[in-house]
């Protein structure tokens, strides 16, 4: 069954410092790999999917993300980030049904 | 609607009570998630369907949950003889499945917080 995993519950970074989040994923085939951000008091957004082809997906909000099959991981990344960006991450798979990781919480430093 | 409609938004009940959660997703989309959020922690897949096939119910934590889906729209998500820990919030949430090879965006509903006291 596919699965999904990210090893940090909490990161803090400073505005305008670069940002990671990884997200290691357990599937037999090439899965269908997703980002979500739920912001305090919001609902879950969609910031950028994997399908197919180049391994590096742009989202919104200026987020990317690369898929390393080898890996089997889409860590997802932001150049510089803004105290906005302040969330809860979820990377999710999804083939026959969607299945979530535990979550990530962001905190951004002045 | 617009978008997924969840009712109610906020419910508050005695343990040993049942309760009913529903979702309306958005018109045409055949697949649905219930997940559930406690507080500080991840989305926990509760049950999906998917068009006319049999729901998968792997996710349920124990038989005092079920959910039924309705003419392949609206879904209730039941839960009997409620307890404190089921204390979370219920999120419901749709998308277009294009065929078995995977899933589109999911849209997600503003979800149900139930409280068991």
């Amino acid at each position: 069954a596919q699965s999904v995993t990210q090893p940090d519950i909490h990161i803090t970074v400073s505005e305008g410092a670069s940002l990671e989040l990884r997200c290691n994923y357990s599937y037999g085939a090439t899965p269908y790999l997703f980002w979500y951000v739920q912001s305090p008091g919001q609902g879950l957004q969609l910031l950028l999917k994997y399908f197919s082809g180049d391994t590096l997906v742009q989202g919104i909000k200026g987020f990317e993300a690369e898929f390393k099959r080898s890996q089997s991981s889409f860590n997802l990344r932001k150049p510089s980030v803004h105290w906005s960006d302040a969330a809860e991450y979820f990377c999710a798979v999804g083939v026959g049904g969607m299945r979530f990781g535990a979550g990530t919480r962001l905190t951004v430093k002045p | 609607g617009a978008g997924v409609s969840q009712s109610p938004s906020n419910k508050v009940t005695e343990k040993g009570k049942d309760v009913e959660l529903r979702c309306d997703p958005i018109s045409g989309h055949t697949a649905l998630y219930w997940y559930r959020q406690s507080l500080g922690q991840g989305l926990e897949f509760l049950i999906y369907f998917q068009g006319n096939s049999a729901p998968d119910k792997s996710g349920l934590p124990s038989d005092r949950f079920s959910a039924e889906r309705t003419g392949g729209s609206v879904s209730t998500l039941t839960i009997q003889r409620t307890q404190q820990e089921d204390s979370a919030v219920y999120l419901c949430a749709s998308s277009v499945t294009r065929d078995r090879e995977g899933d589109e965006k999911l849209f997600f509903g503003s979800g149900t917080q139930l409280s068991v006291l």
